[in-house]
């Protein structure tokens, strides 16, 4: 039974493009929740994913976009990168949305 | 805001010494969950509480849920080497899809 997987590990951009970030949830799992992590500090909530839709959303501008297919993995894009916008990119799931969440390896971005 | 406070940041520990880290919150929590994250690794559920006064206990772990669940604690009883990482604790909206993380404690276990 395959954990929640992360794609790509590590990025290296540069300010003003734009990035894709991959994630497959747990198996039966159907939420997807992700969250921006800076050195040292603990994660921030971004958006949450249920049902192909958008059920909640954090302090985070709409560079910040994202859309969960029907398999239910999950993409994160960020348009317009700042260096700001460097961290750890968790993805977590869960089955439904009060339960537990399971958070995979993350990606880890750089933007110069 | 609906944000947690934990303390400490940090705390150094001898190995066997207990140690303890508090969640603080100025209003009331639906519920409470615990995490791990060790050093380059990602967060690992350890809990939820949801009962007043609720007490839990995994092995050397004991996690506490205060009665106006506005706080909680973790507490670790002789710590060990396997015990480095930082603890989050993370609150829930009341609609239950929003998680928000304390700033962690880290933790560090001198052998």
């Amino acid at each position: 039974d395959a954990g929640v997987t992360q794609s790509p590990t590590h990025l290296i951009k540069t300010r003003g493009q734009q990035v894709t970030l991959r994630c497959s949830p747990k198996s039966g799992h159907d939420t997807v929740s992700w969250y921006q992590q800076a050195l040292g500090q603990g994660p921030q909530f971004i958006f949450q994913y249920y049902e192909e839709e958008e059920r909640q959303r954090g302090n985070f501008p709409d560079r910040f976009s994202g859309h969960q297919f029907p398999n239910y993995s999950s993409e994160l894009n960020v348009n317009a990168l700042l260096l700001g916008d460097s961290a750890l990119y968790l993805c977590a799931s869960s089955f439904y949305v009060r339960y537990e969440q399971y958070f995979g390896p993350g990606t880890r971005l750089t933007v110069t | 805001g609906q944000q947690v406070m934990q303390i400490p940041q940090y705390q150094h520990v001898q190995e066997g010494e207990d140690f303890t880290t508090y969640c603080n919150s100025s209003t009331t929590l639906s519920n409470i969950q615990w995490y791990k994250q060790r050093p380059g690794g990602h967060p690992v559920f350890l809990i939820q509480l949801v009962k007043s006064g609720e007490v839990k206990k995994q092995k050397r772990l004991t996690f506490q849920f205060g009665e106006a669940k506005k706080n909680s604690s973790l507490h670790i009883t002789a710590t060990q080497t396997t015990d480095v990482g930082t603890y989050f604790c993370a609150r829930n909206n009341n609609a239950g899809n929003m998680l928000t993380f304390g700033g962690g404690t880290r933790l560090m276990v001198k052998p």
